[in-house]
């Protein structure tokens, strides 16, 4: 299984709202990572984790919170988002973080957001 | 990490090959060049790479100068399922496995 799922795949909320993206992979790695994409724009690093701690925080706002409740599973949980948000968020797995030739990172689909 | 530039279109005939140039003329002697392409509304694909020698797998073929200043990737024979934005990205090997995308190539395959 060479799969990173998301959930769910479309997402429309308020800015009182309260929701969470749910990440899954199943292919034993030890590092997950929280991409952001604007539209016509490349990725961008928000999170890394590694061994379910965070390792990398890029200045990301606190109404993003993200969680790693097991190897396999990466949440990030979202409050009091902005129209500005609106975007593309993918997640993204790899075998480890540390002196690795190769360490391709895999990408799940991603998860539309829409901020009302 | 070394910045890439790359440029933001090109056009290929169906079933030539493709040639999508990078440079990263800022990069140091550890650090990678690797090849992401994202199809329309998908994740971001892994497609190759390379340190100093040229690689090729099953997907494409990269060449990187001697001076490892700019890298090219290959499509040996473009279908209209390559059509995507091609990520050139440069990362350190012990930086904590951290992607600075750059702002890509739009590669439009035409029939």
């Amino acid at each position: 299984d060479t799969e990173v799922t998301q959930t769910p795949k479309h997402l429309v909320m308020g800015m009182t709202n309260k929701k969470s993206l749910k990440c899954e992979q199943h292919m034993g790695h030890r590092a997950m990572y929280w991409y952001k994409q604007k539209a016509k724009k490349p990725p961008e690093l928000m999170f890394v984790y590694s061994y379910e701690k965070l390792s990398i925080n890029e200045s990301v706002p606190s109404r993003f919170s993200p969680e790693c409740p097991n190897s396999s599973l990466l949440n990030l949980h979202l409050h009091a988002l902005q129209p500005e948000d609106s975007a593309l968020y993918l997640c993204a797995s790899s075998q480890g973080l540390l002196a690795a030739i190769y360490n391709e990172q895999f990408f799940g689909p991603g998860t539309r957001l829409t901020v009302l | 990490d070394a910045k890439t530039t790359q440029p933001p279109s090109m056009d290929c005939a169906e079933g030539r090959a493709a040639n999508l140039p990078c440079n990263h003329s800022t990069i140091s002697g550890n650090e990678y060049v690797y090849w992401y392409r994202q199809i329309h509304s998908q994740g971001p694909q892994y497609i190759i790479h390379g340190l100093k020698n040229n690689e090729t797998n099953e997907m494409a073929s990269l060449i990187i100068t001697e001076d490892r200043k700019s890298s090219t990737l290959i499509l040996p024979h473009a279908t209209l399922r390559d059509t995507a934005v091609y990520y050139c990205i440069v990362r350190v090997s012990y930086n904590f496995n951290k992607f600075y995308f750059g702002s890509g190539t739009k590669l439009n395959v035409k029939p």
